[in-house]
C-alpha cells in the first residue's frame, strides 16, 4: 500500500492551524498512525486509529479519516511543533510510511 | 517507563555482516511485538522487520528479505537483527520499536547507525 502525503512543506506562523493530508492506495481502514519527528530525535506517536490522541498527546493535535484519505489538524501552532510529521498504515504488510510533511515556521 | 536502547552500528563494507541488538526494559517484554525500523539519511521512514511476542509470526520487507533475520530472547528482553550481503543502501538510522499486536509502533528507541561503505 503506497501512503502519499501532502504537502511536502508547510509553512505556517505560530498560533495558526496546520492542516496535513495523507492518502492510501488502497482502503486501510482505520488502521493509519501519525508520528511526529523532530531533528536528531526518533520519531513519537502522535494519532493511532487515524483519531485516537496517544497518551501524553496535546488536545490541539486531531485526526480524521478512514478508507484512504485521512487528515492531522494542528490547532493553534506552538514552537514545538515544528517538525515533519509521517503517516503510516497497520492494515497490510509491509507496512508502510508515506515521505512525511515539513511543517515550518513562516 | 519504556525504555528501548539499540547498539551494534558502524562502518562495513559492502557485502559484510553486522547484528544489531536492542535492550529493553520498563514494559513487559515477552507480551509485545517488536519491530526494527530505518532511515536513511536525510530521508523518510522504512519498516524492515517484524516479529511477534511468541517469535512465531515474523515479517521482512522485500528490500531486505533472504539477508536479514530478525530474532528475540525473551529471558533477556532483547531484540536482535542479523544483518548480511550489506548493501550501500541499507545505510541508514536502524530504530527498535516496540507494537502491541501487529499495529501501531507506540514506542522508539533513539536508533543505532549503520553504514556500508567501502
Amino acid at each position: 500500500i503506497v501512503m502519499t502525503q501532502s504537502p511536502v512543506t508547510l509553512s505556517v506562523s505560530p498560533g495558526e492551524s496546520a492542516t496535513l493530508s495523507c492518502r492510501a492506495s488502497q482502503s486501510v481502514n482505520s488502521n493509519l498512525a501519525w508520528y511526529q519527528q523532530k531533528p536528531g530525535q526518533a520519531p513519537r506517536l502522535l494519532m493511532y486509529g487515524a483519531s485516537i490522541r496517544a497518551t501524553g498527546i496535546a488536545a490541539r493535535f486531531s485526526g480524521s479519516g478512514s478508507g484512504t484519505e485521512f487528515t492531522l489538524t494542528i490547532s493553534s501552532l506552538q514552537s514545538e511543533d515544528f517538525a515533519v510529521f509521517f503517516c503510516q498504515q497497520y492494515d497490510a504488510w509491509p507496512r508502510t510510511f508515506g515521505q512525511g510533511t515539513k511543517v515550518e515556521i513562516k | 517507563e519504556v525504555y528501548l536502547v539499540e547498539s551494534g552500528g558502524g562502518l562495513v563494507k559492502p557485502g559484510g555482516s553486522l547484528r544489531l541488538a536492542c535492550s529493553a526494559s520498563g514494559f513487559t517484554f515477552s507480551t509485545y511485538g517488536m519491530n526494527w525500523v530505518r532511515q536513511a539519511p536525510g530521508k523518510g521512514l522504512e519498516w524492515v522487520s517484524s516479529v511477534s511476542g511468541n517469535s512465531h509470526h515474523i515479517q521482512y520487507a522485500d528490500s531486505v528479505r533472504g539477508r536479514f533475520t530478525i530474532s528475540r530472547d525473551n529471558a533477556q528482553n532483547s531484540l536482535f537483527l542479523q544483518m548480511d550481503s550489506l548493501r550501500a543502501e541499507d545505510t541508514a538510522i536502524y530504530y527498535c520499536v516496540r507494537d502491541l499486536h501487529d499495529d501501531w509502533f507506540d514506542s522508539w528507541g533513539q536508533g543505532t547507525l549503520v553504514t556500508v561503505s567501502s
